[in-house]
């Protein structure tokens, strides 16, 4: 059990363009949902928490309207990559927990987008 | 601030015993997590411990001493399939995991 899905797992775009990536939890119901960047040889870098229904909360330095978080369901998040650039490739993971905080995050598989 | 610190890098044999450390800093303190991340792969569960004490799961054993600020993660019977990287993640008061660069564990024949 607890798994959680990404989609797409890696994409290519040109600058200027969006991207939607989808995370889905398929066999419980994430109250919370987590989006990371991770950069080579780099640590693991909270973007943003989601919490159904309500908006995301932003780390410091991420821009919210160049990522922009949906968490319309219980199952699914997606962020979406306004007007892509180079400096934006990267590997983009999203975790998902359920309403008990103590509970360990069930990450998914990673998206890995490359901007030319 | 906030701060986790990891040897950046360990070698071990095949077979082998390997302990890596950690060592935190954070606001409030609820539990300490575990995580293995394989190059290019998402970081999955190892182990969670939130009071001082030794969990053992299988090969991997987990310790953590709240009042040191310490942690460390004992991986016995060394596989190939271990090389991965190992990620200390404390959580704060908020409930916010606290992630370091982690340590990369390279496991030779």
């Amino acid at each position: 059990g607890a798994v959680v899905s990404q989609h797409p797992s890696w994409v290519i775009c040109k600058s200027g363009t969006s991207v939607k990536i989808e995370c889905r939890s398929l066999d419980f119901q994430a109250t919370t949902m987590f989006w990371y960047r991770q950069f080579p040889k780099q640590s693991l870098m909270l973007m943003a928490t989601s919490n159904e229904g309500s908006k995301a909360t932003y780390e410091q330095g991420v821009e919210k309207d160049k990522f922009l978080i949906n968490h319309a369901s219980l199952t699914l998040s997606t962020l979406t990559v306004t007007s892509a650039h180079p400096e934006d490739s990267s590997f983009y993971i999203c975790s998902a927990r359920t309403d008990s905080q103590w509970e360990e995050q069930y990450f998914g598989p990673g998206t890995r987008l490359t901007v030319t | 601030g906030q701060n986790i610190d990891q040897p950046t890098e360990m070698t071990a044999t095949e077979g082998a015993i390997v302990q890596i450390n950690c060592t935190y800093q954070t606001s409030g303190f609820n539990g300490l997590f575990w995580y293995q991340q394989h190059a290019g792969e998402a970081p999955t569960f190892l182990s969670y411990n939130v009071l001082d004490g030794l969990e053992e799961k299988g090969r991997f054993s987990s310790f953590l001493s709240r009042s040191k600020g310490y942690s460390y993660l004992l991986l016995k019977e060394l596989q190939m399939k271990d090389s991965a990287s190992y990620l200390c993640a404390p959580m704060d008061s908020n409930y916010q995991l606290i992630w370091g660069a982690g340590t990369k564990l390279i496991i030779k024949p």
